[in-house]
């Protein structure tokens, strides 16, 4: 079993659609929680990270952890075309020297419809 | 701040030969990760430096794989003996160490390796 389970997806919406993407983990020790939106034959860009259980918002994006039940969510409200990407959630534990060593989920592939 | 630049962005080479992809992090940022993603699935982390030091090596990592931080700047990450089995994104990452709270990891845009 992975440490880091997401709903893999693809996942079609039309504009204007709010759009919920999520994942569990096993992990204890996971600290930090991060979201992360790549697009084709791209790097990652981080969106919003956290570190507590509760929400996070930030524009049209807001970041869900629930430390109890090891699932944390993205929501995205009035989703775009130019939101199509793929979003990976990402959880960290520390490395030595205290950087942070990233666990991702497998992605979930999302394109908004105009 | 140009981002975490790699260089080539992509790479097609036989089974069996020698590959090395260089990364230039952003800036002043003295943490630098090297991570590799396959098709469908998210990143995995393979290793990391702090200043020229490497710190850490997953298990991924295998004798065929070396990596070097000379002078903390730049990075090189080397595959020896190719395998086919080595296709996939090798992303690089970098980020500056303020505290445990305040350590965002930028990523680089990949350099595509295709193991023929």
């Amino acid at each position: 079993q992975k440490e880091v389970e997401q709903d893999p997806g693809p996942l079609s919406v039309p504009e204007g659609a709010i759009v919920s993407l999520n994942c569990t983990y096993s992990n204890s020790a996971f600290q930090y929680f991060m979201w992360y939106r790549q697009y084709s034959r791209k790097g990652p860009e981080l969106l919003m990270y956290t570190y507590s259980s509760g929400n996070k918002e930030d524009g049209r994006f807001t970041a869900q952890v629930d430390k109890s039940s090891k699932y944390i969510s993205l929501f995205i409200r009035d989703s775009q075309p130019s939101d199509s990407a793929t979003y990976l959630c990402a959880m960290s534990t520390l490395l030595l020297g205290s950087a942070r060593q990233l666990t991702f989920g497998s992605g979930t592939q999302l394109t908004v419809l105009p | 701040d140009t981002g975490v630049s790699q260089d080539p962005r992509h790479k097609i080479t036989k089974r069996g030969q020698n590959v090395t992809f260089r990364c230039d992090p952003i800036s002043e940022h003295n943490r630098l990760y090297w991570y590799r993603q396959t098709l469908g699935q998210g990143p995995e982390f393979l290793t990391y430096f702090q200043n020229e030091a490497q710190l850490e090596k997953s298990r991924l990592l295998s004798d065929r794989f070396s990596a070097e931080r000379p002078k903390g700047s730049f990075s090189t990450l080397e595959i020896q003996r190719t395998e086919q089995g080595d296709s996939a994104m090798y992303l690089c990452a970098s980020s500056l160490a303020r505290g445990p709270r305040e350590d965002t990891i930028y990523f680089g845009e990949g350099s595509w390796l295709t193991v023929v």
